[in-house]
This record gives C-alpha cells, sequence and structure tokens, in this order.
C-alpha cells in the first residue's frame, strides 16, 4: 500500500464552483501535512501547510482527520488559474523526508 | 528571491553515457532531496542529505546511481550508465532541516536517454 494516495481525477469544473479531494495516509505517526501545487511541466510549489484545526488561506480550505487518516483541499469560486495538479505531502514524525501523492488533477473550465 | 537552482535544464543522451546533474539549495538550508517524477510513478524520492550527510538513499538504483554532496552549496546526482527507462524529470529540493517543514523545488532537470 502505497503511503500516500490520492484520487488521480481529473476534476473538470466550471469557473466559480467549488471543488474538493482528499487524500489518505497509510502512516499513522505521520506529523506534518502539506499540499503542493504542481502547473504542468513545472516544479511542484507549496500551496499550503495543513494544521490541526483546519486552515484557510483566501480561497483554500485545508481540513485533517487523525482518526481516519485523510486530509481535504477545498477549493472555493475556481478560477482558471487555479488548473493544476495538486499534490499532497506527509511528514513522519522525526524525519525529514516529504512523502508525495501522485496528485489530483483539476481543470477549471470558462 | 532565493531559489534552488538545478543543472542543465534538459539534457538528452545515449544510452550507455555518463550523466552528471547539479543542484545548488538555498543559501542555508541543509536538507537536500532528490527526487524523479514520470507519468507512472508520481514523485519518487531517490536520496536525501542533512548537513551533507546522506541519510537515506533506499530509493535509488544503487548500481547506476550516486549522489554526494561535495560542499554545502552544491548536490549532484550521477547516472551511470544510463538507461531509457531512466527518463524523466529529476528535481532537486531543499529544506531548513526542520522536523515538519516545507521543501522548495528547483525546477527540474529533464532527461530523456534515447
Amino acid at each position: 500500500r502505497k503511503e500516500v494516495e490520492q484520487d488521480p481525477g481529473p476534476f473538470n469544473v466550471p469557473e466559480g464552483a467549488t471543488v474538493a479531494f482528499n487524500c489518505t495516509y497509510s502512516n499513522s505517526a505521520s506529523q506534518s501535512f502539506f499540499w503542493y501545487r504542481q502547473d504542468c511541466r513545472k516544479e511542484p510549489k507549496l500551496l499550503m501547510s495543513v494544521y490541526s484545526s483546519g486552515n484557510e488561506d483566501g480561497r483554500f480550505t485545508a481540513q485533517l482527520n487523525r482518526a481516519s487518516q485523510y486530509i481535504s483541499l477545498l477549493i472555493r469560486d475556481s478560477k482558471l488559474s487555479d488548473s493544476a495538479t495538486y499534490l499532497c505531502v506527509v511528514n513522519r514524525a522525526n524525519d525529514y523526508k516529504l512523502s508525495f501523492g501522485a496528485g489530483t488533477t483539476v481543470t477549471v473550465r470558462a | 528571491d532565493a531559489r534552488v537552482t538545478q543543472t542543465p535544464r534538459h539534457k538528452v543522451t545515449e544510452m550507455g553515457q555518463e550523466v552528471t546533474m547539479r543542484c545548488q539549495p538555498i543559501l542555508g538550508h541543509n536538507t537536500v532531496f532528490w527526487y524523479r517524477q514520470t507519468m507512472m510513478q508520481g514523485l519518487e524520492l531517490l536520496a536525501y542529505f542533512r548537513n551533507r550527510a546522506p541519510l537515506d538513499d533506499s530509493g535509488m538504483p544503487k548500481d547506476r546511481f550516486s549522489a554526494e554532496m561535495p560542499d554545502a552549496t552544491l548536490a549532484t546526482l550521477k547516472i551511470q550508465p544510463s538507461e531509457p527507462r531512466d527518463s524523466a524529470v529529476y528535481f532537486c529540493a531543499s529544506g531548513t532541516g526542520s522536523f515538519g517543514t516545507e521543501a522548495f523545488f528547483g525546477q527540474g532537470t529533464r532527461l530523456t536517454v534515447v
């Protein structure tokens, strides 16, 4: 079983819609969580960290559910520029290594 | 604007040739990662270093791949001999080395082995 699993999508949504997707992780010792964004043929870039209490950054909301071992990302009022692959990233306690999911592709159409 | 720098950006080589990829981490970052990305496998961790010492290279095929940090400003990834299945984008990333902090990626080296 992979350490981090994501629904690959694609999620194809109209502008202005809300889109949400999850990521599950297998290691209960995981401690830190992130969402990265990767545009086509570009490097991954940090979108936001995910905190235990959940957090928002503008139109983006991240949630963590430790009991069920998943994190989620919700995008409100989708923009064309939100079209990208969203990578779920997990870091274990006392480990520097970042484990990446395979990514969820989101396409926002006009 | 601090960034991770990778060279070359693109490399086309023939099977059997040696390939060397270089990475300059962000100044002050003491953790360096090498990832490989393909359509089939996604981002795979090949190796990572902390304070120039290799901590984990279990993701790397040892018979042909080697990773080093000759100094704090340079990390290298070598493939010898290269094979067509090595074709991928190789990313270097660096971080501050604190648990639970993010990594910053370079623009990658797109390697094609023919």
